[in-house]
């Protein structure tokens, strides 16, 4: 199974709603990624999780919580968005640590906040 | 990490065309992976490319790491509608090893 799915594939919500996207893989990889990407942009790197633990925060805003409760799994927490949120979230998982290590990534949820 | 160059932006070009697409940066890496996003899905990953002037092949694409490990390209042989997507650079260092950080991109349409 080289498979990383995320739920759901689409999420329109308010900007006073809580929402959490949701990821999951079976590969046994360590590592988990979370990306925003905005139309005609590259994706961008928001959290990296390495053994269930947080390794990197790219200075993303409060009103983004990510949580790994397994090694399996990991999530997005949403809070107070702003329309300007809006964007493909992309999770990603690779087998560990090391600068080749290839990262799988899932369809993407495509969050609109109103 | 710097972000890296894409040119071009965006191509349109008809199915059975030739092209390239370059990555470029002022800094030097330890290696750089190629990806493609199709419409609707994440990146894959294409090819790692690992010593300078180093050629790899996969299938009707070649990619080339540049002499001085600054630049890098990917060139394809008749194009397919199936090549259609936004394809991605990204430079790999040896130490933050587990940022991955995407070049500008370039976003192909290959028409029938």
């Amino acid at each position: 199974d080289t498979e990383v799915t995320q739920t759901p594939k689409h999420l329109v919500m308010g900007m006073t709603n809580k929402k959490s996207l949701k990821c999951e893989q079976h590969m046994g990889h360590r590592a988990m990624y979370w990306y925003k990407q905005k139309a005609k942009k590259p994706p961008e790197l928001m959290f990296v999780y390495s053994y269930e633990k947080l390794s990197i925060n790219e200075s993303v805003p409060s009103r983004f919580s990510p949580e790994c409760p397994n090694s399996s799994l990991l999530n997005l927490h949403l809070h107070a968005l702003q329309p300007e949120d809006s964007a493909l979230y992309l999770c990603a998982s690779s087998h560990g640590s090391g600068s080749f290590n290839e990262q799988f990534f899932g369809p993407g949820t495509r969050l609109t906040v109103l | 990490t710097q972000l890296l160059e894409q040119s071009p932006q965006f191509l349109s070009i008809q199915e059975g065309e030739n092209l390239t697409v370059y990555c470029n940066s002022s800094s030097v890496f330890s290696s750089l992976q190629w990806y493609r996003q199709e419409p609707g899905e994440g990146p894959v990953l294409l090819v790692t490319v690992v010593t300078g002037g180093e050629v790899k092949k996969l299938k009707r694409l070649t990619f080339q790491f540049g002499d001085a490990r600054k630049d890098s390209s990917l060139h394809i042989t008749a194009a397919q509608p199936g090549d259609t997507g936004l394809y991605l650079c990204a430079p790999r260092e040896n130490t933050g090893f587990q940022k991955l950080v995407f070049g500008t991109g370039t976003r192909l349409l290959v028409s029938p």
